[in-house]
């Protein structure tokens, strides 16, 4: 059966600081991976998805960069954090670009102070 | 833009009750719409996916409806237990097929 991990699971970092969070699948070959905040008191917002090694989509300009090195690895990164950035950063697969299921992971909690 | 929608934001009901929720969306150029569930601090669970050209899905106690050319969906669940207790999101992705618009979720209690 197919897996997918995150981590870390919770984050504090101070503003200026950098950050990379992880996630990969398992049990599944060529997933289509996305990055996805949940800020409070709004809903999930699209941040990046790829649909293979080396190829991302950016659905919003910001402080942050994804990169897929491998084909169920999805790193998402920045290299000055801002406050802004706080947020409940969850990582999704599909079989299918957008059009089936997602499966999500636990999540990261990011805390910037 | 697509814009979705869902009323009440939050939720508190006796065991047992059936219960509604709902979602609703701007534009009706939708492909499919989702419902998941997210326990506190956790990812989200796909529990049902309705395709633009159905009306209805079930699973178990759950059964969400579409209406697309309203702009409604509705997540109806029955006998309700205190481990239904969760926030509900939906999610609509658009006939491009290349964007998936969450709502903000509805925040539901079960109380023994």
């Amino acid at each position: 059966s197919q897996t997918i991990h995150q981590w870390p699971a919770t984050l504090v970092q101070p503003v200026g600081s950098p950050l990379s969070l992880e996630c990969t699948v398992e049990g599944t070959s060529n997933p289509n991976l996305y990055w996805y905040r949940q800020a409070a008191g709004r809903g999930l917002q699209l941040l990046f998805y790829s649909v293979g090694i080396g190829q991302i989509s950016s659905e919003v300009p910001q402080n942050l960069s994804a990169s897929r090195p491998q084909d169920r690895q999805f790193i998402l990164s920045s290299k000055k954090l801002l406050l802004s950035d706080s947020g409940f950063y969850l990582c999704a697969w599909s079989v299918s670009l957008f059009t089936d299921t997602q499966y999500f992971g636990p999540g990261t909690r990011l805390t910037v102070l | 833009k697509q814009e979705v929608t869902q009323i009440p934001a939050a939720l508190s009901v006796p065991e047992g009750e059936n219960l509604v929720l709902n979602c609703s969306f701007t534009d009706s150029a939708i492909y499919n719409l989702q419902w998941f569930r997210q326990d506190p601090g956790k990812g989200l669970t796909s529990l049902l996916l309705i395709q633009s050209s159905q009306r209805e899905q079930t699973s178990g106690r759950l059964n969400a409806s579409l209406d697309k050319s309203s702009g409604r969906s509705t997540l109806y669940i029955a006998a309700s237990q205190p481990g239904d207790s969760a926030t509900y999101l939906c999610a609509v992705l658009e006939t491009s097929g290349s964007r998936l618009t969450f709502g903000e979720g509805t925040q539901l209690t079960v109380n023994p």
